[in-house]
C-alpha cells in the first residue's frame, strides 16, 4: 500500500545532541510537510517542501532544519534540542492540487 | 487568513449515542475542508473531506460532515458511537486551489471520550 513512514517511532536524545528525523513516502507527492505537535494540542506546521522548494514558516525556529534529497525522502534536523522540543513530529504528504494530506505515524521525540 | 475553530474541548459520549464535533471554519472564499482523527501515539488519519457538489459527504468509520455555507460551518456526525471512536478530532480548511504555498489550517482539536 502506498504510505507515508516514518521512523524512528521513538526516539530519545540528549540535550543540545543533533538529531534527525525520518519520513518516507510511495504515494509520489510533491509536497512533503514537518508538523510539531505537543500533548493535546493542533499540529503546528514548522516548514515543507513544494518539489525541490523550501517554504519556511515564520516563526519555525532556526535549530530546525530541513532537507528533502529527492521525492521520497523529507529530513527533519534538530541542531540542538532543548527540552522544549519534546514533541511529537508528524510527517505529511500532498499533491498540492487540494486533495488534503497523508500523514506518517509520527515521531515521539524526547529530550533528556 | 483562515482559521478553524472547533468550540469543544473534550466531549464525553455514552457508547451507542449519537455524536456531533463542532468546526466553524474563516475562509475568504468556498475552502476545502477536513476532519481528521488521532489516536493516541498515532499519526492523523482523514475521515472525510468536501470539496465541492453535495454538502453531506460521508466518511469511513461511519462518519458525516454537512457543509453549510450560512454558518460557515463544517460539523462532524455519527448516529452510534463506539468504544473505538474514543480519540482525539481535528476539523482543517485549505485552500481550494494548489500550488507552492499549499497547507492546511488545523483546529485545536476536540477530545472524544467514549463511555461504556
Amino acid at each position: 500500500d502506498a504510505m507515508v513512514i516514518q521512523n524512528p517511532r521513538y526516539q530519545v536524545t540528549q540535550f543540545g545532541k543533533p538529531v534527525t528525523l525520518s519520513c518516507s513516502q510511495t504515494l509520489n507527492h510533491n509536497v512533503m510537510y514537518w508538523y510539531q505537535q505537543k500533548s493535546s494540542q493542533a499540529p503546528k506546521l514548522l516548514f515543507h517542501y513544494y518539489d525541490k522548494d523550501f517554504n519556511n514558516e515564520a516563526d519555525t525556529p532556526d535549530n530546525f532544519q530541513s532537507r528533502r534529497p529527492n521525492t521520497s525522502f523529507c529530513f527533519l534536523d534538530i541542531r540542538s534540542p532543548g527540552l522544549g522540543d519534546a514533541a511529537m513530529y508528524l510527517c505529511a504528504t500532498s499533491r498540492a492540487g487540494g486533495s488534503g494530506y497523508t500523514f506518517g505515524s509520527g515521531t515521539r521525540l524526547t529530550v533528556v | 487568513a483562515q482559521s478553524v475553530t472547533q468550540p469543544d474541548i473534550h466531549i464525553t459520549v455514552s457508547e451507542g449515542a449519537s455524536l456531533e464535533l463542532r468546526c466553524n471554519y474563516s475562509y475568504g472564499a468556498t475552502p476545502y475542508l477536513f476532519w481528521y482523527v488521532q489516536s493516541p501515539g498515532q499519526g492523523l488519519q482523514l475521515l472525510l473531506k468536501y470539496f465541492s457538489g453535495d454538502t453531506l459527504v460521508q466518511g469511513i468509520k461511519g462518519f458525516e460532515a454537512e457543509f453549510k455555507r450560512s454558518q460557515s460551518s463544517f460539523n462532524l456526525r455519527k448516529p452510534s458511537v463506539h468504544w473505538s471512536d474514543a480519540a482525539e478530532y481535528f476539523c482543517a480548511v485549505g485552500p481550494n486551489s494548489g500550488g507552492s504555498n499549499y497547507k492546511l489550517t488545523f483546529g485545536k482539536g476536540t477530545l472524544l471520550t467514549v463511555n461504556p
